[in-house]
């Protein structure tokens, strides 16, 4: 019950543009959708969340749908270092209980 | 430390032992968590603190496994009588609690264990 759906795997050429999208259509007014990676055997790392609008950081951007049941994470400039495990939540809160589906499996290929 | 903190990093023991996990979490942060990762597997949620209390700990896979915190800081994540089912990557997490929703979890590295 994990509340997202994910492709299981991409590929992405390095440098190119990785797109990672994800499907919440059971989504709640006041839930954020949360990005979180994993790299092989580190903890998971925070990327970014949002809850209506884009948003944009350093490492990422994440463009959520009009009706929300649905998010892009976009990587601008892919490197061999972004090769992880990508992991898209929905909570209330990020100290709300979170349920981690298996996440998408990016490798950039050089 | 500067972030969470997690020990020990690895820990191979016999069926049968009693384990000890711990974490501590950034300061200031009273919300914590804990979840497994089983090789393979995405993470999997077992229990979360607010301050020294555990509203859900739904998560726990029998009652082998239980958690506590303390002084609203260090956690301690026990497995009695372990089983190598139980062999995986523990992580723990915190967060601020009274920050607004716009706040993320802090994850620590991880200890992995493995039950022999």
């Amino acid at each position: 019950d994990a509340k997202t759906t994910q492709p299981t795997s991409m590929d992405c050429a390095e440098g190119r543009a990785a797109n990672l999208p994800c499907n919440h259509s059971t989504i709640s007014g006041n839930e954020y959708v949360y990005w979180y990676r994993q790299i092989h055997s580190q903890g998971p790392q925070y990327i970014i969340h949002g809850l209506k609008n884009n948003e944009t950081n350093e490492m990422a951007s994440l463009i959520i749908t009009e009706d929300r049941k649905s998010s892009t994470l976009i990587l601008p400039h892919a490197t061999l270092r972004d090769t992880a495990v990508y992991y898209c939540i929905v909570t209330k809160t990020s100290y709300d209980k979170v349920i981690f589906g298996p996440g998408t499996s990016l490798s950039v290929i050089p | 430390g500067a972030g969470v903190s997690q020990s020990p990093s690895n820990k191979v023991t016999e069926k049968g032992k009693d384990v000890e996990l711990r974490c501590d979490p950034i300061s200031g942060h009273t919300a914590l968590y804990w979840y497994r990762q089983s090789l393979g597997q995405g993470l999997e949620f077992l229990i979360y603190f607010q301050g020294n209390s555990a509203p859900d700990k739904s998560g726990l896979p029998s009652d082998r496994f239980s958690a506590e915190r303390t002084g609203g800081s260090v956690s301690t994540l026990t497995i009695q009588r372990t089983q190598q089912e139980d062999s995986a990557v523990y992580l723990c997490a915190s967060s601020l609690e009274y920050a607004t929703r716009n706040t993320e979890a802090f994850f620590g590295q991880g200890t992995r264990l493995t039950v022999v």
